[in-house]
C-alpha cells in the first residue's frame, strides 16, 4: 500500500517552461488536493477535487491547472513557470470526511 | 489575511517535560481543528483532531484543547520525546475536510 506518491522529488525549470507534477493515490479516496509550502507561509491550497471530473480552485490557483480523469491521479500543471512558483508542492488525499494523507512532496526551483 | 496563526516559530523542550504548542484562529465558521506533524523531506502526517463541539481530545501522549471563546487551541505532548522533534502545523476547516487552512508551523526541538 503506497499511499500518496508524488513524482518527481526534485525539479529545476527555467522561467517560461512548462511541466506536470504527478500525484497518484491507491486508497480509493474521493478527495485530492495540491498545496504549496513556502517559508513563513505554511501550506496554501492551490486546487482540489472531490471526485473524478470535478475540480475547484483553492487559495492560490493562478498559474496552475489541474484535471481529474481518474480517482487515482491528480496531476498539477504549470503552464509557464515563474520564479514565484519556486516552492515545495504537496499532494494530499482523503475520504470526504477524513484527515488528509500527504505525499512526500516535490521540490521545484524556477530560475 | 492569516486565518490560522501559530505565533511561535520554534520551541525547545527537555525530554520528559511537557510541550505546549499554540494556535489561534479568526474564522468563527471553523468547526473542526487538526494538528499535523512534519519531518524534514516528508509530507505532513495527521496527529490528532477535535470538533468544535468538544473542548478536549486525547490520544496517548497527545492532547488537544479548544477554547472557542478565545478562538484558541493548543497541543500538549506529555512526556516529550526526542522523536517528537518536528514541525507541527495547526489546521482548521468547516463542512467537509476540503479547503483546510493551515497555520505557518512551529518547529519543536526536544532535547535529550
Amino acid at each position: 500500500n503506497a499511499g500518496v506518491t508524488q513524482t518527481p522529488k526534485f525539479q529545476v525549470l527555467k522561467t517560461g517552461q512548462s511541466m506536470t507534477l504527478q500525484c497518484a493515490q491507491d486508497m480509493n479516496h474521493e478527495y485530492m488536493s495540491w498545496y504549496r509550502q513556502d517559508p513563513g507561509m505554511g501550506l496554501r491550497l492551490i486546487h482540489y477535487s472531490v471526485g473524478a471530473g470535478i475540480t475547484d480552485q483553492g487559495e492560490v490557483p493562478n498559474g496552475y491547472n489541474v484535471s481529474r480523469s481518474t480517482t487515482e491521479d491528480f496531476p498539477l500543471r504549470l503552464l509557464s513557470a515563474a520564479p514565484s512558483q519556486t516552492s515545495v508542492y504537496f499532494c494530499a488525499s482523503s475520504y470526504l470526511q477524513g484527515a488528509l494523507h500527504f505525499g512526500n512532496g516535490t521540490r521545484l526551483t524556477v530560475t | 489575511d492569516q486565518q490560522v496563526k501559530q505565533n511561535s516559530p520554534s520551541l525547545s523542550v527537555q525530554e520528559g517535560r511537557i510541550s505546549i504548542l499554540n494556535c489561534d484562529y479568526t474564522n468563527s465558521m471553523f468547526d473542526y481543528f487538526l494538528w499535523y506533524k512534519k519531518y524534514p523531506a516528508e509530507g505532513p502526517t495527521f496527529l490528532i483532531s477535535i470538533s468544535s463541539i468538544k473542548d478536549k481530545n486525547e490520544d496517548g501522549r497527545f492532547t488537544v484543547f479548544l477554547n472557542k471563546s478565545a478562538k484558541h487551541l493548543s497541543l500538549h505532548i506529555v512526556p516529550s520525546q526526542p522523536g517528537d522533534s518536528a514541525v507541527y502545523f495547526c489546521a482548521s476547516g468547516s463542512g467537509g475536510y476540503q479547503k483546510v487552512t493551515f497555520g505557518t508551523g512551529t518547529k519543536l526541538q526536544v532535547i535529550p
